[in-house]
């Protein structure tokens, strides 16, 4: 069985300043965990993904996460936030295997106001 | 050209109805999957197919019935729509989903369904 946690149902930053979105998972495989963004009213798009190798990923818009398997974690930043990055933001686990198959399991989201 | 595509954008329908929810991915991909984001903005799927093969059902009420007429399509039909039955829907789409593999999933736009 696969779960994430995201801590923090609503994150205020201003801009220019530090995000930082937390998500913990449980897993009893190997995880696949990945950072989707939903801006209002729209579709989900990946931000960034870990399978496996290095542990600091990379994504789009500036966004990085890293893989701490001690922690359990995969934490979202930024180093500045702008207005355009205000969304609601999704970590989800995927294990692939057996039954899950295919699987995401979303965590609650948490959604990011930009303050100018 | 859209990678994955829904239709309707949104549908208003009266209890009791039934009604069908279209998915398209132009992406070539081999899995298909449904999702339900409900008012809380809580995302949970409730079906997977993979080369128009049930992989995925989350136990979701039978009146919810998954049809894939090829891997490019992947419709919802609901009977007797209740008013919990009001969310928003989602398809998505992926390369693979078996077991140990890496799985981006790509998503529609959504469809917003409301239930009177």
């Amino acid at each position: 069985a696969q779960s994430v946690t995201q801590l923090g149902s609503h994150v205020s930053v201003s801009e220019g300043a530090l995000v930082l979105l937390r998500c913990n998972y449980s897993s009893s495989v190997p995880p696949y965990l990945f950072w989707y963004v939903q801006y209002p009213n729209q579709g989900l798009q990946l931000l960034l993904k870990y399978t496996t190798g290095a542990t600091l990923v990379k994504g789009i818009n500036g966004f990085e996460a890293e893989f701490k398997k001690s922690e359990t974690s995969f934490h979202l930043t930024k180093p500045s936030a702008h207005m355009s990055d205000a969304a609601e933001y999704f970590c989800a686990v995927s294990g692939g295997g057996g039954t899950s198959y295919g699987k995401l399991t979303f965590g609650q989201g948490t959604i990011l106001t930009v303050h100018p | 050209d859209t990678a994955v595509s829904q239709t309707p954008k949104y549908l208003v329908t009266q209890m009791g109805n039934d009604k069908s929810i279209k998915c398209e991915q132009n992406l070539g991909h081999d899995t298909m999957y449904w999702y339900k984001q409900d008012s809380k903005k809580f995302l949970k799927i409730m079906f997977s197919y993979n080369n128009k093969e049930l992989i995925i059902n989350e136990t979701v009420p039978n009146r919810f019935s998954p049809k894939s007429p090829d891997k490019a399509h992947l419709n919802l039909h609901i009977n007797s729509l209740e008013l919990g039955d009001s969310a928003v829907y989602f398809c998505a789409s992926s390369q693979a989903g078996g077991a140990g593999s890496y799985n981006e999933q790509f998503f529609g736009p959504g469809t917003r369904l409301t239930v009177l």
